[in-house]
C-alpha cells in the first residue's frame, strides 16, 4: 500500500456528461503526477503539480482536461463534455520531498458510454 | 512525444529462472530511468531506477542496466518466482525531467 488513495475506483458517465475524480496522496507528497492508462498501454503524462502550482502539462492534454491542487494536497481531475475515447485508467503518484520515486494510486477507471 | 518500447510484448519462464526484460528509448536528454510492475488492477509499483551517469544499479533479487550509446534499458530478474508474475514496464524522464514516459510493457509470466 502506497498510501495514495484515489476516488472513485470506477466510474460509469454518459458522452456528454461531466467527471471530477480526487486524488490524496501522503502529506510528505509535494509532487503530485496525474497520467492516464488505456488497456495494454503504459501511462501516458497528463500534468504534474510542485505542491499547488501545476507546472507541466501534457501537450496532448485536451481543454476538456483540467486538474487543480488547492492546497497542496489532494488533486482532482475534472473531464468536462467525456467522450468515448476518455475511457481508460486514470492514476494519480505522488513523490516525496527531493525524491524521484513515485507511488502510484490504485487508480479510477472510467467507462464513457 | 518520447518513444520508449520494449522489444518482447510478453515473456514466459519457468520458476527459479532469471528473467530479462529490455527496452529502447529515444531521448537522449533523458537521465533518468524507472522500471515499474504493474498487477492486474492495481497501479504501478517502483521496482528499481538508475540514473544516467550509472550504467547498472542492484536491488534484491533486480538488476538493471543502462546501455546509453544504443539507448538500452534492460530489467534482470533473478530467481523469477510466481508473484513476479505482472506488467512491467520502463519509463524515462524526458526533456524537461518531469514528464515521465513509459513504455507498452512487458507481460511477465511465471510457470511454476
Amino acid at each position: 500500500d502506497t498510501g495514495v488513495s484515489q476516488d472513485p475506483r470506477h466510474k460509469i458517465t454518459k458522452r456528454g456528461q461531466n467527471v471530477t475524480f480526487r486524488c490524496d496522496p501522503i502529506s510528505e507528497h509535494n509532487r503530485l503526477y496525474w497520467y492516464r492508462q488505456t488497456l495494454g498501454q503504459g501511462p501516458e503524462f497528463l500534468t504534474y503539480f510542485q505542491n499547488e502550482a501545476q507546472l507541466e502539462k501534457s501537450r496532448l492534454l485536451s481543454d476538456r482536461f483540467s486538474a487543480e491542487r488547492p492546497k497542496g494536497s489532494f488533486s482532482t481531475l475534472e473531464i468536462q463534455r467525456t467522450e468515448q475515447g476518455d475511457s481508460a485508467m486514470y492514476l494519480c503518484a505522488g513523490t516525496a520531498g527531493g525524491g524521484d520515486e513515485q507511488f502510484f494510486g490504485p487508480g479510477t477507471r472510467l467507462t464513457v458510454l | 512525444g518520447e518513444s520508449v518500447g520494449l522489444h518482447l510484448p510478453t515473456l514466459s519462464v519457468q520458476e527459479g529462472d532469471n528473467s530479462i526484460i529490455n527496452c529502447a528509448y529515444s531521448n537522449s536528454a533523458s537521465d533518468y530511468f524507472i522500471w515499474y510492475k504493474q498487477e492486474s488492477g492495481k497501479g504501478p509499483q517502483f521496482i528499481i531506477d538508475i540514473r544516467s551517469n550509472m550504467d547498472k544499479r542492484q536491488g534484491q533479487r533486480v538488476t538493471v542496466l543502462l546501455n546509453k550509446t544504443v539507448k538500452h534499458l534492460s530489467l534482470q530478474i533473478a530467481a523469477t518466482q510466481p508473484g513476479d508474475s505482472a506488467v512491467y514496464f520502463c519509463a524515462e524522464n524526458g526533456d524537461t525531467g518531469n514528464q515521465f514516459y513509459f513504455g507498452t510493457g512487458t507481460s511477465l509470466t511465471v510457470i511454476p
